[in-house]
C-alpha cells in the first residue's frame, strides 16, 4: 500500500514568516493530496487539497505544490499568524478501486510571537 | 451539523478490561476509518470499512483490536484486553468515497491504568 513521509515533525517559525511542510509518497497512482489541520483538542479538518491535474493551488495564505515526477507535495503558509499553530497532516490517495487514503505522521507547527 | 459522532469522549480503563468505543459516521458516507493518534506515531490506521465491508484491519493491531460495522450508521472498536500502551486518542472518520474529504470525529481519549 501507499506510504507517505512527512517532514519536519516539529516546526517553529516567527510570526509573519513562512512555514513549509514537505511530504513524499510512493505510489505513482496516487492522485489526490489533501492537507488537514488539527488544533489542540479538536479533530483534524481539511484546509486545502490538490489533485494530480494541478501543480499549484492557493487559498488565501495557503499554497500547495505538487511535483508528480518527484512524488512530492508541500504546504506553504505565508505570513504566519498565532492561529496557524496546530498539527498538520498531509495525505495521499488513489482512485483505483480499493485504495484508501494514507496520512503522513504529522507536523507540529508553533508560531513564535 | 451532523458530523462524525464518537462516544464516549473520555474513557478510563484498568489494565485487562474490555472497552468498546462507538462511532456514528456522517449519513450517506461509504468509507469509515478508525485511527489511533499518539504524539510519537501520529495517525495509525486501525481499521477501514467500505460499504460496511472490512477492507483493512491494521495488521499490528489485529490481536486485541476488533472493529465492527453492523450497519451503515454505526461502528464499534473493541479493545480486549486493554494495556497501558493503548492510552491514546482514538479517532473515527468517514468520507463519501475515495478521493474525497475525510471528516473526523472529536475522538475518544483512552487512559489505561
Amino acid at each position: 500500500g501507499e506510504q507517505v513521509e512527512q517532514l519536519p515533525s516539529i516546526l517553529r517559525v516567527q510570526e509573519g514568516s513562512s512555514a513549509s511542510i514537505n511530504c513524499s509518497y510512493e505510489d505513482s497512482a496516487s492522485n489526490y493530496f489533501p492537507w488537514y489541520k488539527q488544533e489542540p483538542g479538536e479533530n483534524p479538518k481539511l484546509i486545502i487539497d490538490i489533485r494530480s491535474n494541478m501543480e499549484r493551488k492557493q487559498i488565501q495564505e495557503l499554497i500547495v505544490l505538487l511535483d508528480k515526477k518527484a512524488k512530492r507535495f508541500s504546504l506553504h503558509i505565508t505570513d504566519t499568524q498565532p492561529g496557524d499553530s496546530a498539527m498538520y497532516f498531509c495525505a495521499a490517495s488513489a482512485f483505483d478501486g480499493n485504495e484508501k487514503i494514507t496520512f503522513g505522521a504529522g507536523t507540529k507547527l508553533t508560531i513564535k510571537p | 451539523d451532523a458530523g462524525v459522532t464518537q462516544t464516549p469522549r473520555h474513557e478510563v480503563a484498568e489494565k485487562g478490561q474490555t472497552i468498546i468505543l462507538k462511532c456514528e459516521p456522517v449519513s450517506g458516507h461509504n468509507d469509515l476509518f478508525w485511527y489511533r493518534q499518539t504524539k510519537i506515531q501520529g495517525l495509525e490506521l486501525l481499521s477501514y470499512f467500505r460499504s460496511k465491508s472490512l477492507m483493512e484491519d491494521g495488521g499490528a493491531f489485529k490481536d486485541r483490536f476488533k472493529a465492527e460495522m453492523l450497519n451503515s450508521s454505526f461502528s464499534t472498536l473493541k479493545i480486549q484486553p486493554t494495556e497501558p500502551k493503548d492510552s491514546a486518542v482514538y479517532l473515527c472518520a468517514s468520507s463519501p468515497t475515495i478521493n474525497t474529504e475525510v471528516f473526523f470525529g472529536k475522538g475518544t481519549r483512552l487512559t489505561v491504568v
